[in-house]
């Protein structure tokens, strides 16, 4: 059933200082892991991906890493700035679903 | 521009009276997709579209209908809307399936009273 009122769980980061966002999947059959990153009043917004042959996985200023035995995901962002501060869904597919975690809200402090 | 366009952004209607929300993307994406936002709880999936006239439910498809008679455009239709579909609803495409990257509009906050 549905839980309401949930607080997002909250990182709060100093400016210039790394970044993990950790999360959790379910279904050890997905093959697919995204993380996306969404402001306020906007629509989320494809940061990084990996497959499930993957171990882990770099873009620019991002790192995913996948942990299949615990089934963990986390992003880790390099050198936070003040425009990084947004929520953070990680979400696992596969077949046509897309499933999202409850997601983390990250605060960079000047 | 490549986009995802949602209409409309705000609405508010009352129980019971049927409403459609359009999505349409220029992208020529296969893979269409309608998401649920409630505070605490993230996205949920509504309906997914591979293809044209090929739709599958989600995880929270009750009271939602959907249709894919062209491949640009994605309705989101509530025949009969209660309160507890009160919530800010994304749609979202990509080029094939959930493994390829995701573009979603700006959102509909729909109220129901």
């Amino acid at each position: 059933g549905e839980s309401v009122g949930l607080h997002l769980p909250t990182l709060s980061v100093q400016e210039g200082d790394n970044s993990i966002i950790n999360c959790a999947y379910s279904n050890s059959a997905s093959d697919y892991f995204i993380w996306y990153k969404q402001e306020s009043g906007k629509g989320p917004q494809f940061i990084i991906d990996i497959r499930s042959n993957m171990d882990k996985r770099q873009g620019q200023r991002v790192t995913v890493l996948l942990n299949k035995t615990v089934k963990h995901l986390s992003l880790q962002i390099a050198a936070t700035q003040p425009g990084d501060s947004a929520v953070y869904f990680c979400a696992e597919g596969g077949g046509g679903k897309l499933i999202f975690g409850q997601g983390t809200e990250l605060s960079v402090k000047p | 521009e490549a986009q995802v366009t949602q209409n409309p952004r705000y609405l508010i209607t009352v129980t019971g009276k049927k409403l459609t929300v359009t999505c349409s993307q220029n992208m020529n994406h296969e893979y269409m997709s309608w998401y649920r936002q409630d505070p605490g709880l993230g996205l949920r999936q509504i309906y997914y579209s591979m293809n044209v006239e090929v739709t599958d439910k989600g995880d929270v498809p009750e009271g939602y209908k959907v249709s894919r008679k062209e491949k640009r455009n994605f309705p989101l239709i509530l025949e009969s809307p209660s309160p507890n579909q009160t919530s800010l609803y994304f749609c979202a495409s990509s080029l094939s399936g959930v493994r390829t990257e995701a573009f979603f509009g700006q959102g509909t906050r729909l109220t129901v009273v």
